[in-house]
């Protein structure tokens, strides 16, 4: 069982379309990352959320993290082929004894048509 | 500033030898990371330092793994005896607070 869930696994649109990848999970994080890989290259770090109802937005991407601080979404505005990609997100466990220590995902896989 | 250096990038090797994969975090970091991603269980931590010293390793999968860290600047990643089950991507990141920054990886083949 996997401590971040992520959804859905695979995504497949057309340029133009809007899209939400969820990371769900039954535990409190005290911050969460996401990540954006592309073939043959290490993850590469969008943005940072620590606080319950935190919203952030990078150009066409909207993150948010969770009241509760146990979810987070990434939804992306009318999607560009340059979108296609891993996403991953990654948490903190809160209250855990080992600082800088992140959990991933499973990874969403999106691919946007032209 | 360059960011995190891994090598090599590519490694093929026979089933039973030894493999032992590079990597020089980003200057000023105090933090390293070793991760194994595979399509099967994603991104794995394997084991990570902190100045250092092992903090976790708690994700290194049997005695045939192993890792060190004799100075800020350089780690590596051994695997004695190597199996085709190791075959894998293996990355190297790095930070100084949460946010961690990843090296190109390591792609091993063992056959």
């Amino acid at each position: 069982t996997q401590l971040l869930e992520q959804s859905p696994q695979f995504l497949s649109i057309q340029e133009g379309e809007n899209l939400t990848v969820y990371c769900n999970s039954s535990s409190v994080f005290s911050s969460l990352q996401w990540y954006r890989q592309e073939p043959g290259e290490g993850p590469v770090l969008l943005v940072t959320v620590v606080t319950g109802g935190e919203v952030k937005k990078l150009k066409r991407l909207t993150f948010q993290f969770g009241d509760a601080r146990k979810d987070s979404s990434l939804h992306i505005t009318a999607a560009q082929p340059g979108d296609t990609g891993l996403y991953l997100c990654a948490g903190e466990r809160a209250g855990g004894t080992s600082y800088g220590k992140l959990t991933f995902g499973q990874g969403t896989i999106l691919t946007v048509h032209p | 500033d360059a960011g995190v250096i891994q090598s090599p990038r590519h490694e093929v090797t026979e089933m039973g030898q030894e493999v032992t994969l590079r990597c020089k975090p980003i200057s000023g970091h105090d933090y390293l990371f070793w991760y194994r991603q595979t399509m099967m269980r994603g991104l794995e931590l394997l084991i990570y330092f902190n100045n250092n010293v092992p903090i976790d390793d708690s994700g290194m999968p049997e005695d045939r793994f192993s890792a060190k860290m004799p100075n800020a600047s350089f780690s590596t990643l051994k695997i004695q005896p190597s199996e085709p089950r190791d075959s894998a991507v293996y990355f190297c990141a790095s930070s100084s607070g949460l946010e961690q920054y990843f090296g190109p990886g390591t792609r091993l083949t063992v056959t």
